[in-house]
Formats: structure tokens, sequence, C-alpha cells
């Protein structure tokens, strides 16, 4: 059984860089069809996609988070990461990893399967 | 990028009865790429339904999904406890998420 787990710290202060990993157990992140998605979920519920790393390393994100973002993936760890850039209180949030489920052969689509349990991030000095 | 508008925003029901939640979307979209998620308190949300109908993986048959072009509906045939909660629509397109701002179903 595939399992997801955020880590990272819960407090950054404005202007600074949040950083977050997301463990993979149970499975290779190498392997399938998958993209490794960061998604949050703003205090007022709203979801928002962040973006996606595949286990290549390539990768695609929110055009309106993009200038601040980078993802990479670490296959010899089973780990992906996120660094948000210059951050301010509006990106407080909890922060989600997920696996989504695509094959790029097909078109088929399969949702985000599999989700982490969110980690809380406030941006306060 | 596609806007997904749900309603209602809340749907006030009592247990064993029929859910039907609604997700509309600003333009056309494949049926291929709309999913449904359910999010309980202090939980990630859990995918319900992928492709616009396909149940995923545990999902009781009483979830149902449909629609096609710009409308798709969520239909919980009859409500259990564990099924008051939020749930979201989700459509999938040029490599990226795009997610409704959710409808809550309470218990009445």
């Amino acid at each position: 059984q595939v399992q997801l787990q955020e880590s990272g710290p819960g407090l950054v202060k404005p202007s600074q860089t949040l950083s977050l990993i997301c463990t993979v157990s149970g499975d290779s992140i190498s392997t399938g069809n998958y993209f490794w998605t960061w998604i949050r979920q703003y205090p007022g519920k709203g979801l928002e996609w962040i973006g996606y790393i595949y286990h290549s390393g390539s990768t695609d994100y929110n055009p309106s988070l993009k200038s601040r973002i980078t993802m990479s993936v670490d296959t010899s760890k089973n780990q992906f990461s996120l660094k948000l850039r210059s951050v301010t209180a509006a990106d407080t949030a909890v922060y989600y990893c997920a696996r989504e489920s695509y094959d790029i052969l097909t078109a088929a689509y399969y949702g985000l399967d599999v989700w982490g349990q969110g980690t809380t991030v406030t941006v306060s000095s | 990028e596609v806007v997904l508008t749900q309603s209602p925003g809340t749907l006030s029901l009592s247990l064993g009865e029929r859910a039907t939640l609604s997700c509309r979307a600003s333009r056309s979209l494949s049926t291929t790429y709309l999913a449904w998620y359910q999010q309980k308190p202090g939980q990630a949300p859990r995918l319900l339904i992928y492709g616009t109908s396909s149940r995923a993986t545990g999902i009781p048959h009483r979830f149902s999904g449909s629609g096609s072009g710009t409308d798709f509906t969520l239909t919980i045939s009859r409500l259990e406890p564990e099924d008051f909660a939020v749930y979201y629509c989700q459509h999938y397109g040029n490599s990226r998420s795009t997610f409704g701002q959710g409808t809550k179903v309470e218990i009445k």
C-alpha cells in the first residue's frame, strides 16, 4: 500500500523560502505513470494545485506560482520536494503531496489517488 | 483555465436521503478528466470518482458520477453517517488541475 508523508517546518517567516519534502513508501517513485503532485488548501477550504514532478524530473507548475516554485525528485530516497520562495501570509495553508495517476500512452486519467495527511505551514514573523 | 462552479454550497439532508451535487464547468470538458473527492474534517481529500463515472478502489456503490459537456453530477443514493463531508470536483487538463469550491453535505 503506497503512502505519502509530508515533512518540513510549520512556521516560515515572510520573504523566506518554504521547503517541504514528501516521502513515498510502499512503492518506488520511479514506477508507473504517476505525477508526484503538490496541492495546498487555504484556511477558507479552497484547494489549489501547485504543480507536479515526474520521476524523470520533468515538471509543470501552476502559472500563478511558477516564478516562485522549484520542485525536485530524489529517486534514491524515494522523495520529492517543493520550494516556494518569497512567501507571504497568503501562502499560509495546509500543503498536501499526492500521487496523480495518468497513463501517458493512452491519455487515461485516474485522479489523485493517494494523498499525504497534509502539513500546516504558517507564514508569520 | 477551466473554472468549476459547484452547487449548492451546502446541502442539508437526512440519513437515507439521496444527495445530488452539481459541478458546472466554464467550458465543455472531456469526461475522461473529471474527478470527485470527499474530504472530512482534519483529513486529506479522498478520491471517489474518476473519469466522470468510474468509482475508485473501495468506494461504495451508493456513490455514482455522471455528466458530460459542462454539467457533471455526483449522486449519493442513500446517505450514510460517514457521508457527511465536503465534496470537491476536479478537472485535469493541459497538464494541470483545477478544483471546484466544494459542496458541504450536512445532517439536517
